[in-house]
């Protein structure tokens, strides 16, 4: 079974720059999260979906972040402007979690770390 | 807002020693998630606890959920040098859809 995938892998941008993330998550997998790591620290939950709609996005900064998933299968996760604070490893992570089933396990892609300078 | 918080932060062991991380909720917990981190990679799931006072074993590991249902911890007994890593619990309170992860313990294993 193919596991999460993500790209890019690494991503250097200047502040105010534009960038843009991608993933794949397991075939039939409804569930996609939006995960920041800032180095150190627990993955902080961005945004949510359930198929293609959005559960949960309450710590993602909006006037900068959007996210989008096309179709409930993969999904784009974009900053702009970016900050110097948004330098963190962007995990993406499936699970088969439906409204009627779970709780089940989170599986997470290899991330992409964004170093803006 | 609910907090999830881990102790210790760093836990530097020989290995064969044994090792435990807690895990402690603000909130009561519908289910509680554990992840282990290797250094450079991923979160990967290790175990899932749904039930109050829930006990369950991975050979070394011993995962436990507390009774009221806002704490939990991971024993490995033994310890061995490809354990080293960050091991993260995650909490979900009812009624929610997001999981919170913990502060995480940072495990070294010294040979």
């Amino acid at each position: 079974e193919a596991g999460v995938a993500q790209s890019p892998r690494y991503k250097i941008i200047e502040k105010r720059q534009s960038v843009a993330f991608w993933c794949n998550p397991i075939s039939g997998h409804a569930t996609l999260y939006w995960y920041q790591q800032i180095l150190g620290q627990g993955p902080k939950l961005l945004i949510q979906f359930q198929n293609n709609g959005v559960v949960d996005d309450s710590q993602l900064p909006k006037d900068r972040f959007s996210a989008e998933r096309l179709k409930g299968v993969d999904s784009t996760l974009k900053i702009q402007p970016a900050k110097l604070e948004d330098s963190a490893v962007y995990l993406c992570a499936s699970s088969l979690d439906r409204s009627w089933t779970g709780p089940y396990e989170q599986y997470f892609g290899p991330g992409t770390r964004l170093t803006v300078t | 807002g609910q907090q999830v918080m881990q102790i210790p932060q760093y836990q530097h062991v020989q290995e064969g020693e044994d090792f435990t991380t807690y895990c402690n909720s603000s909130t009561t917990l519908s289910n509680i998630q554990w992840y282990k981190q290797r250094p450079g990679g991923h979160p990967v799931f290790l175990i899932q606890l749904v039930k109050s006072g829930e006990v369950k074993k991975q050979k070394r590991l011993t995962f436990q959920f507390g009774e009221a249902k806002k704490n939990s911890s991971l024993h490995i007994t033994a310890t061995q040098t490809t354990d080293v890593g960050t091991y993260f619990c995650a909490g979900k309170t009812s009624g929610t859809y997001k999981y919170i992860f913990g502060t995480g313990t940072r495990l070294k294993v010294l040979a």
